[in-house]
């Protein structure tokens, strides 16, 4: 079944600490992308990355790090979270044949304490 | 990305269709329109796209104007399940930069 897989679902953790989310696809898309949602704001990208090694900054990299070392892989680290980092993600993916066809994984939901 | 207006919030009472319409007057020629749904808290879901023809898909269709300044998606039938967040979105289907701008949607919920 074509997913994108994102872990942990859910992570309670404390300012500082440095955390990674993980994010999965086995579709073998080249396109992979970070969003956050936050109420008032909708979906604002953080990064994304067309294809293995080349990641580039969406609207709302700062305090976010990614990594593109494997095609079907894109975690999302936070080297030193904020509570202004409560939020939930999602990854997408897509192929660079269509790349406005996202296919998402289901969310991670930080709280930052 | 020509920008979209929707309305904030529909109802719809199930089994009946649902049609929720979306203004793009400022859409280009090569920019198609794309609709995804988030349902609560879960990841977005790719639904439909066209350019200028009327499309299907097992789940919904689309219907766009001569002009192509709006159009309507439909779920025939809507279901409970069909409650959601439903963005309409329009770009260009090569060459595009940047991330996909979901905006605010409609709320579509579905009474029993």
């Amino acid at each position: 079944e074509a997913q994108v897989t994102q872990n942990p679902r859910y992570l309670i953790t404390v300012t500082g600490k440095k955390l990674t989310v993980t994010c999965s696809q086995n579709m073998n898309h080249e396109y992979m992308s970070w969003y956050r949602q936050d109420p008032g704001l909708g979906l604002r990208q953080i990064y994304y990355s067309m294809n293995v090694e080349v990641t580039d900054k969406g609207d709302v990299p700062e305090g976010y790090k990614v990594s593109r070392k494997e095609k079907r892989n894109f975690p999302l680290i936070l080297e030193s979270p904020s509570p202004n980092q409560t939020s939930l993600y999602f990854c997408a993916s897509s192929s660079k044949l269509a790349r406005n066809i996202q296919y998402f994984g289901a969310g991670t939901r930080l709280s930052v304490l | 990305d020509a920008k979209t207006t929707q309305p904030p919030s529909m109802d719809c009472a199930e089994g009946r269709a649902a049609n929720l319409p979306c203004n793009h007057s400022t859409i280009s020629g090569n920019e198609y329109v794309y609709w995804y749904r988030q349902i609560h808290s879960q990841g977005p879901q790719y639904i439909i796209h066209g350019l200028k023809n009327n499309e299907t898909n097992e789940m919904a269709s689309l219907i766009i104007t001569e002009d192509r300044k709006s159009s309507t998606l439909i779920l025939p039938h809507a279901t409970l399940r069909d409650t959601a967040v439903y963005y309409c979105i329009v770009r260009v289907e090569w060459g595009s930069q940047g991330n996909l701008i979901f905006g605010k949607g409609t709320k579509l919920s579905v009474k029993p």
